[in-house]
């Protein structure tokens, strides 16, 4: 059973744009909540991420949205670039322990 | 600082070759994890140090993965007698457990079992 379900599997935004990705967990324990971006032949770098005592985080142009009740937390990048074409990845973890790493997004910002 | 390293960056074997592929992670981060990516797929678990001792196995696929850590640091994962499905591109990661759990990813390495 997978833990962290993610979508879409693939966008394309156009410059400028808002891109949003969501995920889902079934887990009420996680209370860590990551987003990776991962460029081509590198490893995922943490982007931004939230714990569950708030409802969203905002850094720069990305905001994390996140609903307990429904158990879901979503990705916003505001104003996207060309530059922010990556792959993205959700993750919920508890108290340090296993991360458990959603599907991927891969983001397409078209100039 | 020095992030977290991992060697080789590729490596190319034959089918029923046992592979090492080894982790330098920050120093000071007691946490260490192993995952497995494959082409256009997320990160699968593989197993997740916590010093040296390793708290949760759940994630190796079968009995011919394995991985030990010393000195609560560098860490190597070897498979035996590889088949073709072990190809994908192994990452390594590590945190400070106690103060955050931001985990600091390698770069991979790529094995190909051909």
């Amino acid at each position: 059973q997978q833990q962290v379900k993610q979508s879409p599997q693939s966008l394309i935004v156009q410059k400028g744009g808002i891109s949003i990705i969501n995920c889902a967990y079934e887990n009420t324990a996680f209370d860590y909540f990551p987003w990776y971006q991962q460029f081509p032949g590198k490893g995922p770098a943490l982007l931004i991420a939230i714990r569950p005592d708030v409802s969203e985080k905002k850094e720069g142009r990305f905001t994390i949205s996140f609903n307990k009740s429904a158990k879901q937390f979503s990705l916003h990048i505001m104003d996207s670039q060309p530059g922010d074409s990556a792959t993205y990845f959700c993750a919920a973890s508890k108290a340090g322990n296993q991360f458990y790493f959603g599907t991927g997004t891969s983001l397409t910002v078209i100039p | 600082g020095a992030g977290v390293s991992q060697s080789p960056s590729n490596k190319v074997t034959e089918k029923g070759k046992d592979v090492e592929l080894r982790c330098d992670p920050i120093s000071g981060h007691t946490a260490l994890y192993w995952y497995r990516q494959s082409l256009g797929q997320g990160l699968e678990f593989l197993i997740y140090f916590q010093g040296n001792s390793a708290p949760d196995k759940s994630g190796l696929p079968s009995d011919r993965f394995s991985a030990e850590r010393t000195g609560g640091s560098v860490s190597t994962l070897t498979i035996q007698r590889t088949q073709q499905e072990d190809s994908a591109v192994y990452l390594c990661a590590s945190s400070l457990v106690r103060t955050n759990n931001e985990q600091f990813f390698g770069p991979g390495t790529r094995l190909t079992v051909l």
